[in-house]
């Protein structure tokens, strides 16, 4: 598959669960984020991570924690999650960071009850 | 750090007519400015982009014009047709080293037939 996947595409959660959000690009990009997206706040960066490290924390509750093992795959760990972190979570990548154009994913839908 | 301002938040047009998106950023080292176009339940796609060096860029129907003394981008197209209708986002690059985007929140523009 080419692009920017992501698994799964729907996930719902109870608050005391744990879950990872998994994305992988096929793309030989170095850069790779994670975004929020919810109709209060679209489009939120949480994460930005170049050659696997990361260069970005955007203030995220460490209710959420992001590994990236290498540079094609980036994975969302996340525990004791509230109501209002349901949402659309978006990774994209880019060929380097930020001045070039980021693709997306399709996203993971969550629910948190 | 980097805020973007995006006006309006809605925009509703007849089909044929010309739509503006206006965008204001504050960081003066910002050097990159993309525009992404997200239809209703699938991912942001970049439809064109700008970097400071550039006061205009054009592409078919769409054009963006940078202001870099006012700190202002604004994207137009023109000739609109009901394929158009989606959210518009407008980003820039947090800082000249640019390792992250921000975004603004977005602008829903309808196109009536």
């Amino acid at each position: 598959e080419t692009g920017v996947t992501q698994t799964p595409r729907h996930l719902v959660m109870g608050m005391t669960n744990k879950k990872s959000l998994k994305c992988e690009q096929h793309l030989g990009h170095n850069a790779m984020y994670w975004y929020k997206q919810s109709a209060k706040k679209p489009l939120e960066l949480m994460f930005v991570y170049s050659l696997e490290e990361r260069v970005e924390n955007n203030s995220v509750p460490s209710r959420f924690s992001p590994e990236c093992p290498n540079s094609s795959h980036l994975f969302l760990h996340l525990h004791t999650l509230q109501p209002e972190d349901s949402a659309l979570y978006l990774c994209a990548s880019s060929q380097d960071l930020a001045a070039h154009e980021q693709f997306f994913g399709p996203g993971t839908r969550l629910t948190v009850l | 750090g980097e805020n973007v301002e995006q006006h309006p938040s809605t925009l509703s047009v007849q089909e044929g007519d010309s739509a503006v998106i206006k965008c204001t950023y504050s960081d003066s080292a910002s050097n990159y400015f993309p525009w992404y176009k997200q239809e209703l339940g699938k991912r942001p796609q970049l439809i064109i982009d700008i970097r400071s060096n550039v006061g205009e860029k054009k592409d078919q129907r769409i054009a963006v014009t940078l202001n870099k003394t006012a700190k202002h981008f604004s994207l137009h197209i023109t000739e609109t047709q009901p394929e158009d209708s989606a959210v518009y986002f407008c980003a820039a690059t947090q800082g000249g080293t640019g390792t992250a985007l921000i975004f603004g929140k977005g602008t829903t523009l309808s196109v009536s037939s």
